[in-house]
């Protein structure tokens, strides 16, 4: 079984709103990760947190992680109608290890 | 810039056909994936490989098997393929210990 979740499946949201999406996972990891995928092309990486972190940045990305709850959220903010895409988290159980994807968030943003 | 290219991005073919996915990335990683990825089933990993001529079997490698014998270079291949295996394929490549993997743009393969 897949090892993240994300929650919603779909959002769609108004152009300068904030989006957010959230991870679960179900076994202890080294680190997690967010991609982001635009409509039929390749997954591109967005950010890395590591399991001893509990919240970082990047440009207009904030994504937190809760190891307790095994989970994780990504907060896209003043969001434009370029970040429409299906955001995927992915969980590794330790450094260098094979990731595991979820089934991803679409999110529209909407001009 | 890492660059992974997939040899096709679109691609028929027929049940029982022998199909070659090649997946090739410039920047020397050591680590290579082939994932496919279906709706509502996110992506699932079919093999990696850690280095030349080694193989890994992933979630789902029944029906396929994988080539590397070069590094930057890294197939897939469906022996005889069925309907159940139209999918996006996705390749993907990483240095070694690292866990940022960089993907390539896709191959949809349709099979009939």
């Amino acid at each position: 079984s897949q090892q993240g979740e994300e929650d919603p499946q779909a959002l769609s949201i108004q152009e300068g709103e904030n989006a957010t999406m959230n991870c679960s996972y179900k076994t202890s990891i080294n680190n997690l990760q967010w991609y982001r995928q635009n409509s039929g092309r390749g997954l591109v990486h967005l950010i890395l947190i590591r399991s001893n972190e509990r919240e970082k940045h990047s440009g207009r990305l904030r994504v937190t992680l809760d190891t307790s709850k095994k989970s994780s959220s990504l907060l896209i903010t003043a969001s434009r109608a370029a970040d429409t895409a299906s955001y995927f988290c992915a969980t590794a159980l330790s450094s260098g290890s094979r990731l595991t994807f979820g089934e991803g968030t679409q999110l529209t943003v909407n001009p | 810039d890492v660059k992974v290219t997939q040899s096709s991005r679109y691609l028929v073919k027929r049940t029982g056909e022998k199909v070659f996915l090649e997946c090739v990335q410039d920047m020397d990683h050591e680590n290579m994936f082939w994932y496919r990825q279906d709706p509502g089933l996110g992506l699932r990993l079919i093999y990696f490989s850690y280095d030349v001529k080694m193989k890994e079997k992933g979630d789902i490698p029944e029906g396929y098997s994988v080539s590397r014998e070069k590094k930057e270079r890294f197939s897939l291949i469906l022996e005889s393929a069925s309907t159940n295996q139209t999918s996006m394929y996705l390749c993907a490549s990483s240095p070694l210990r690292s866990e940022t993997q960089y993907f390539g743009p896709g191959t949809r393969l349709l099979v009939l």
